[in-house]
């Protein structure tokens, strides 16, 4: 237990689907993130909140989008995937400017 | 040039060896440097953080920093089965995110 819950620990979704990706911390912090974690590949990081406020956007494609409704909760909305957009999500947070903290992962698939 | 840039590996080791991972990171100004797990099929877990050069121990791990020549490593002493698993090496260049090596995979065989 980690302090960062994520769910659904797994999604498998069409291309035309729309789905969401639910993250929950309860440790206080005020920084949250996204990151997204491909095969062979380094973490990505997609999208960081800080007080609730996007601070950083990685050039993520638009059929990605985020809400932070508050500083405990953050979501990743999901529509018109690509195979491709298959991969571990991962949802964690920080005490701003330090140790990040991760939920235990979302896994995607895309079909 | 990668952000951060760590030997994929496959690294193996004997059980009760010394394993030695590293990094290099190409920005100058980064402030704080971490090392993460990772099983496979599971997610990344903090194993050390270090914000000044020199060495840092925990138990069996060690972290080591050198800023001038922009290197980190993480040494695993008397390394064990259940160390095998994906190193992850982390740099923050700023307060607002951090960035990840691919990661070395390390394997200690009995």
């Amino acid at each position: 237990e980690t302090g960062v819950t994520q769910t659904p620990r797994h999604l498998v979704m069409g291309m035309t689907n729309k789905k969401s990706l639910k993250c929950e911390q309860h440790l206080g912090h005020n920084a949250m993130y996204w990151y997204k974690q491909s095969a062979k590949k380094p973490l990505e990081l997609m999208f960081v909140y800080n007080f609730k406020e996007q601070t950083e956007n990685n050039s993520v494609p638009s059929r990605f989008s985020p809400e932070c409704p508050n500083s405990s909760h953050l979501f990743l909305h999901l529509h018109t995937l690509q195979p491709e957009d298959s991969a571990l999500y991962l949802c964690a947070s920080s005490p701003l400017g330090n140790t990040i903290y991760f939920g235990e992962g979302s896994w995607l698939t895309v079909v | 040039q990668k952000e951060v840039e760590q030997n994929s590996g496959p690294l193996s080791v004997p059980e009760g060896a010394i394993a030695s991972l590293n990094c290099t990171y190409s920005d100058r100004g980064s402030q704080s440097f971490f090392w993460y797990r990772q099983y496979s099929g599971k997610s990344p877990e903090l194993i050390m953080s270090i914000y000044s050069n020199g060495d840092k121990e925990d138990g069996r791990f060690t972290a080591q920093l050198n800023k001038a020549s922009q290197y980190v490593s993480l040494l695993i002493r008397d390394s064990q089965p259940s160390d095998s698993a994906t190193y992850l090496c982390a740099v923050s260049p700023n307060n607002n995110d951090m960035r990840f090596g691919a990661g070395t995979r390390l394997t200690v065989k009995p």
